[in-house]
């Protein structure tokens, strides 16, 4: 069994610039849930998919959007990056929303500057 | 909204001392409360988890959290630790459609 991958591992982006992160869920996985993480924080929900449809979203700005694809792999694609975007961006996958066995990707980790 | 409290930021403990790590969350009814850590390099995984039933639970690598409801706490122990325990420690609970609201965590630093 596959776990959670999430690609690029690092990344360093310009303010201004927009930003796309990827996910492949775990074998058998079909929700996917996507963290930001700020230095010395706990991780933060930004929204979860579950085939395809976005199914809840957090604290948020719009500029934070995202897409879950037929293998249930997700993008998470943030515009117009801002300094306070710099973060460690965590994905998780579970077999629906009401199973609570997420399995976390190690993350990428954004830098803004 | 909830919200999850860890008071602990750092704890610094020596080899074979004994943990505890304070988890609060803020209102009650039916809570579903996690611990997971993070081990430097290493992805978030699950030390343990309460739905129902036994207050005390058991998790892995010899971890154990009480749910003491009318205190809102879900406190993690240990009772021996070791430099191998040198990690982030996260408390967390679900709420409507955020599925983990997760506490700021506790660095825990094992010293020989």
């Amino acid at each position: 069994e596959t776990g959670v991958t999430q690609s690029p591992t690092h990344l360093i982006k310009t303010r201004g610039q927009q930003v796309t992160l990827r996910c492949s869920s775990q074998s058998g996985h079909n929700t996917v849930s996507w963290y930001q993480q700020a230095l010395g924080q706990g991780p933060q929900f930004i929204f979860q998919y579950y085939r395809e449809e976005e199914n809840g979203r957090g604290n948020f700005p719009p500029r934070f959007s995202g897409l879950q694809f037929p293998n249930y792999s997700s993008e998470l694609n943030v515009n117009a990056l801002e300094l306070d975007d710099s973060a460690l961006y965590l994905c998780a996958s579970s077999q629906g929303t009401a199973n609570y066995g997420y399995t976390f990707g190690s993350g990428t980790r954004l830098t803004v500057v | 909204a909830q919200s999850v409290s860890q008071h602990n930021h750092h704890v610094i403990l020596s080899e074979a001392a004994s943990l505890e790590l304070g988890c609060n969350y803020s209102y009650g009814g039916t809570v579903n409360l996690f611990w997971y850590v993070q081990y430097p390099g290493q992805h978030l995984q699950l030390l343990l988890k309460y739905f129902s039933g036994d207050p005390l639970v058991k998790g892995i690598k010899g971890f154990e959290a009480e749910f003491i409801k009318s205190k809102f706490s879900f406190n993690l122990r240990k009772p021996s630790v070791q430099w191998s325990d040198t990690a982030e420690y996260f408390c967390a609970v679900p709420e409507g459609n955020t599925p983990l609201v997760f506490g700021k965590g506790t660095r825990l630093s094992v010293i020989a």
